[in-house]
Order: C-alpha cells, then structure tokens, then sequence
C-alpha cells in the first residue's frame, strides 16, 4: 500500500517571501507523484505532476516541485508567493502499474499575509 | 471543454432521508472516482469504475453507502438512511485511464453535504 505524508498542516508565510511544502511517501513500488490545490469551496486541480525524468518539475503559478527517490520525497516550493496563493495544497501518489486511483496526503493550509 | 459536473452542489438533509449525488464525468473519459472529503479524515476514496464497472469499493463505509455507473456519462452515490457522520465534501472525478500513463485525474466542484 502507499501512503503519504505532508509534514506540515499549516504554513504561514508572508507575501513575496519564499515557500516550500514537504511531503514524503511510502509505497513498496513505483509511483507517480502529484500535487493539487485546493481553493477555498472550490474543488482539487493539479498543479503539477512527476511521471518519469527530470526530477524538477514545473507546474502552473510558478510552482515546481523536485522528486527525491533517496528520500521518497516530493516537495513543492515557490520562489515568491501571492495573497492569491492561499488555498490548501495535497500530495498524492498513485502506483504505476495497476490501479490509477489516488492516495493523498491530509494537506497543508497555506496562508499568505500582506 | 466542461469539466466534472456534479448536482446538488449543497445538500442539507434530514437524519434518517435519502441522498443521490450525481456525476457527470468529462466527455470520453472511462475512470470514475468518489472521493469524500472531512475534516477528521481528509480526502478518502470511496470507489471507482473502470468502463463503468466497480472496480475497487473497499472504501465505502458501510452498506448505507452504494454507487453506480449505469453509462458512460453518468454516476450516482446514495446514501440511505443518512446520518449526521455523513457530512462531508463528496467530489467525483475522472480520467481517460490508460494503464502506467499517469494521466491526470480531474475532479468537479463537489457535493457539500450536510446531514441534520
């Protein structure tokens, strides 16, 4: 089975400054690796994905996010965040073989202040 | 291109009443997901289909709790009877699954429950 951690449920941050949001996995086999946002009673969207590859990966509003194998982790970062950045950010990974389905992380409030 | 459709997006109900959620997943998709989301619990997936066929619904809760793909457009979960532990966030979503592809999985807005 996999399972996922964000080692952070809340991350304050002030506007312009820099941001990283952790996340490590377990999971016996291969994976791929995501991660969405959620923006206040909206619902999930992707941000950005990690199939094969690079292990930088570039995601919409200026995210990125480096797979790490060595340490199973899968964090997101921004260089300079925005008031319109705040929402909650999910980790998910799902198996490469066999079912698609997602196992996600109990997410990471970011908040943005001016 | 319309995304994930679901109806109600807010639902208050009675203890005890019946609930439908409907799903409408993006046009040729052929995987279907119900994902509830809490507070307590995060996002947890219910079940899925595959071309409309139940693949794996080893996280629903409990025999309250059924869901079906009669086509290829449409899903429902139900609950019956209700009860106030039931409220939640109920997202639906779908993909054009293609094994090992890691195609992307695209939710709608959700159904917001809320059991009185």
């Amino acid at each position: 089975a996999q399972s996922v951690t964000q080692l952070d449920s809340q991350v304050p941050v002030f506007e312009e400054a820099p941001v990283e949001l952790r996340c490590n996995y377990s999971s016996s086999v291969s994976v791929y690796l995501f991660w969405y946002v959620q923006y206040p009673n909206q619902g999930l969207q992707l941000l950005l994905k990690y199939l094969s590859g690079s292990t930088l990966v570039k995601g919409i509003n200026g995210f990125e996010a480096e797979f790490n194998k060595s340490q199973t982790s899968f964090h997101l970062r921004k260089p300079s965040v925005h008031i319109s950045d705040t929402a909650e950010y999910f980790c998910a990974v799902s198996k490469i073989q066999g079912a698609q389905k997602l196992v996600f992380g109990q997410g990471t409030r970011l908040t943005i202040n001016p | 291109d319309a995304g994930v459709i679901q109806s109600p997006r807010h639902e208050v109900t009675e203890m005890g009443q019946e609930v439908t959620l409907r799903c409408k997943p993006i046009s040729g998709h052929n995987s279907l997901f119900w994902y509830r989301q809490t507070m307590m619990r995060g996002l947890e997936l219910l079940i899925y289909f595959n071309n409309n066929v139940p693949i794996d619904d080893s996280g629903m809760p409990e025999d309250r709790f059924s869901a079906k793909m009669p086509n290829a457009s449409f899903s429902t979960l139900k609950i019956q009877p209700s009860e106030p532990r039931d409220s939640a966030v109920y997202f639906c979503a779908s993909s054009s699954h293609l094994q090992g592809s890691g195609n992307t999985i695209y939710f709608g807005e959700g159904s917001w429950l809320t059991v009185v």
